[in-house]
């Protein structure tokens, strides 16, 4: 089955940087565009960008653009998150997934980012 | 952005009820929209995408309907393990946005 596995959360003070790591297996990585969504403590589901598979488009919701970067390694099968001039309010369980065209299919455990001084 | 109102926030229901909850989006999306469930702690997962196609594996008690602006999840014949949370997202236009989730209670 799909795997999913995210890494890279932790502990960082506001205005700091922290780089998510999600490592995909057991599918051919380079068919699929991929996603970053964040769920907040006690919160809902907040998509957060998207890579197409190629690297060649991608898409941010607001509250991020110009302080996150989506990138992915198709010869490592690996997507990253880079996270710049974290906010407090950037807290939140970070789910890595799988995209199709009309949803989203597969998603990882998820890695728990905490900003806090 | 397109918003999506999801409602109600919780309904609270027995074994065996239907369950419906309703996703209204602030423009046209046609059928670009799925249902997620999320227990906690756990990962989402897919039940339903383009509004009415039932995901692989999940089960037939589970129907999306609707197109344009406005969707329904029903869930007939609740069972144990459907108490959980459940989530609307358009994937028609960036940024793609969840509904705020509905949280389906033991009566």
């Amino acid at each position: 089955d799909v795997q999913l596995v995210e890494s890279g959360g932790g502990l960082v003070q506001p205005g700091g940087s922290l780089r998510l790591s999600c490592v995909a297996s057991r599918f051919t990585f380079s068919d699929y565009g991929m996603s970053w969504v964040r769920q907040a403590p006690g919160k809902g589901l907040e998509w957060v960008a998207n890579i197409k598979q190629d690297g060649s488009e991608k898409y941010y919701v607001d509250s991020v653009k110009g302080r996150f970067t989506i990138s992915r390694d198709n010869a490592k099968n690996l997507l990253y998150l880079q996270m710049n001039s974290l906010r407090a309010e950037d807290t939140a369980v970070y789910y890595c997934a799988r995209l199709m065209p009309e949803k989203i299919d597969y998603w990882g455990q998820g890695t728990l980012v905490t900003v806090s001084s | 952005d397109i918003q999506m109102t999801q409602s109600p926030s919780s309904v609270s229901a027995s074994v065996g009820d239907r369950v419906t909850i309703t996703c209204r989006a602030s423009q046209g999306i046609s059928s670009w929209l799925a249902w997620y469930q999320q227990k906690p702690g756990k990962v989402p997962k897919v039940l339903i995408f383009s509004a009415s196609s039932l995901q692989t594996g999940a089960p037939p008690r589970f129907s999306g309907s609707g197109s344009g602006t406005d969707f329904t999840l029903t869930i007939s014949n609740l069972q144990p393990e459907d108490f959980a949370t459940y989530y609307c997202l358009q994937v028609k236009g960036f940024p793609w946005t969840f509904g705020q989730g509905t949280k389906v209670e033991i009566k």
